[in-house]
Formats: structure tokens, C-alpha cells, sequence
């Protein structure tokens, strides 16, 4: 039973325009997000989080969207650069205080210069 | 050098043999996880740790066990290595407010079983 659902294993974008990665979850005990961002042969790096009272949350050029009646967030990266080619996790944390994260297949992001 | 780290980077053992994966946070973090990450699953938990002496099954806990006498060290240990084990293995840390602030990741071991 897949809580954190990443459809698109790969993402092709210009350099320079928006990259939109999507992820869906099941679980409406979620009270937090994560996205992280990895490299080859290194460990996942933390981008950002949203709360699950909050519909937005902006940090430089990366926004991520929370559509809780849809179980539907979104990372969207303005304007991509070739530094943001990498494999990108969606996570989820239950709001009961044990911390863990349940984290997404992944989607594979290609910025083509 | 203040961090998490794990060791060794690549490991290779056989089928059978017990082998055990390191991993060292200078934070002080409370909670400390083991993640798994396969082609196609992402990454899955196996196991975590609130705090000192406090363990906790995750997702695919099977064939692994784990320690925590001191907060500062988490070791994963396979009992009896499989195949279905070769992977790549993550630890991260974290501290309270780290599901805003973010978990740290290691760089991983790399472990194959033949």
C-alpha cells in the first residue's frame, strides 16, 4: 500500500522554464510534507516543507502547493537550472509525534540546457 | 567534523553472513532512521529511533536488526544477509521540529550480497 505516490518517474524541462513535480498521498493523518532532492551517490538533501495548515510555502526559487482535499502536493522550481537535474522524493509525516517519513518512488528531473 | 556519517561507503558480502552498517551523528539528534533505497520503491524505513534505547519497526524490518546504547550511534546489523538485501542504505538524524526543518541524510553504504 503505496501512502506517497509519485506518478512520473522522469521529467524532461528547458532551462528556464518551470518544473512541475507532482505527488499524491492517501493517508489524511499526514500533517507535514518534505521534498528532497538527490544526487547520484549521495544522500537525499532537504528543500522544503509545508505544514498541512498551510496551502503554500516559498523559498527562493522553489513553492511548494498543498491541495488537501485532493491528497495532492506539487513542487514547482522557477526557472530551472542545470543544478536541478536530480532525483526528486516526496515525504509525508503522521501527526503523531513518532517523526518518521514515509517517502514517494521518486521522480527523475532533466533540465536540458 | 560535525555531521552524519556512515560506514563503510561499499560493502560486499555473502549470502549468509552477518554484516553491519554504521552510522554517527555529532548533533545530538534525537531521532535516527535507516532507510533502504531500491529501483522502484524509493525509499522505505526499516527501522528508527525516538532516543537512546528506543526502537521501533518500520516498514521493512525483516532480516535487520538495530541497537542504540548511545544517541550519537546507530548501527543496522544483518543477521543472516539475503540478496533481496543488496540495496543502498541511508541513516538520517533529525531533532524536534525536523518534519519542518528536515531530516540530514548520510551519504550511504552500498551493499551488495552475493
Amino acid at each position: 500500500d503505496q501512502q506517497v505516490k509519485q506518478n512520473s518517474p522522469s521529467l524532461s524541462v528547458q532551462e528556464g522554464r518551470i518544473s512541475i513535480l507532482n505527488c499524491d498521498y492517501t493517508n489524511s493523518m499526514f500533517d507535514y510534507f518534505l521534498w528532497y532532492k538527490k544526487y547520484p551517490a549521495e544522500g537525499p538533501t532537504f528543500l522544503i516543507s509545508i505544514s498541512s495548515i498551510k496551502d503554500k510555502n516559498e523559498d527562493g526559487r522553489f513553492t511548494v502547493f498543498l491541495n488537501k482535499s485532493a491528497k495532492h502536493l506539487s513542487l514547482h522550481i522557477v526557472p530551472s537550472q542545470p543544478g536541478d537535474s536530480a532525483v526528486y522524493f516526496c515525504a509525508a509525516s503522521e501527526d503523531f509525534g513518532n517523526e518518521k517519513l514515509t517517502f514517494g518512488t521518486g521522480t527523475r528531473l532533466t533540465i536540458i540546457p | 567534523d560535525a555531521g552524519i556519517t556512515q560506514s563503510p561507503r561499499y560493502k560486499i558480502t555473502e549470502t549468509g553472513r552477518q554484516v553491519t552498517l554504521m552510522c554517527h551523528q555529532t548533533w545530538s539528534h534525537s531521532y535516527m532512521f535507516w532507510y533502504r533505497q531500491d529501483l522502484g520503491h524509493g525509499l522505505r524505513l526499516i527501522y528508527y529511533s525516538a532516543a537512546a534505547d528506543i526502537t521501533d519497526k518500520g516498514e521493512v524490518p525483516d532480516g535487520y536488526v538495530v541497537s542504540r546504547s548511545k544517541t550519537e550511534n546507530f548501527p543496522l546489523t544483518l543477521e543472516s544477509a539475503t540478496r533481496s538485501q543488496t540495496s543502498v542504505y541511508f541513516c538520517a538524524s533529525g531533532g524536534q521540529g525536523a518534519k519542518s526543518l528536515g531530516y540530514t541524510f548520510g551519504s550511504g553504504t552500498r551493499l551488495t550480497v552475493v
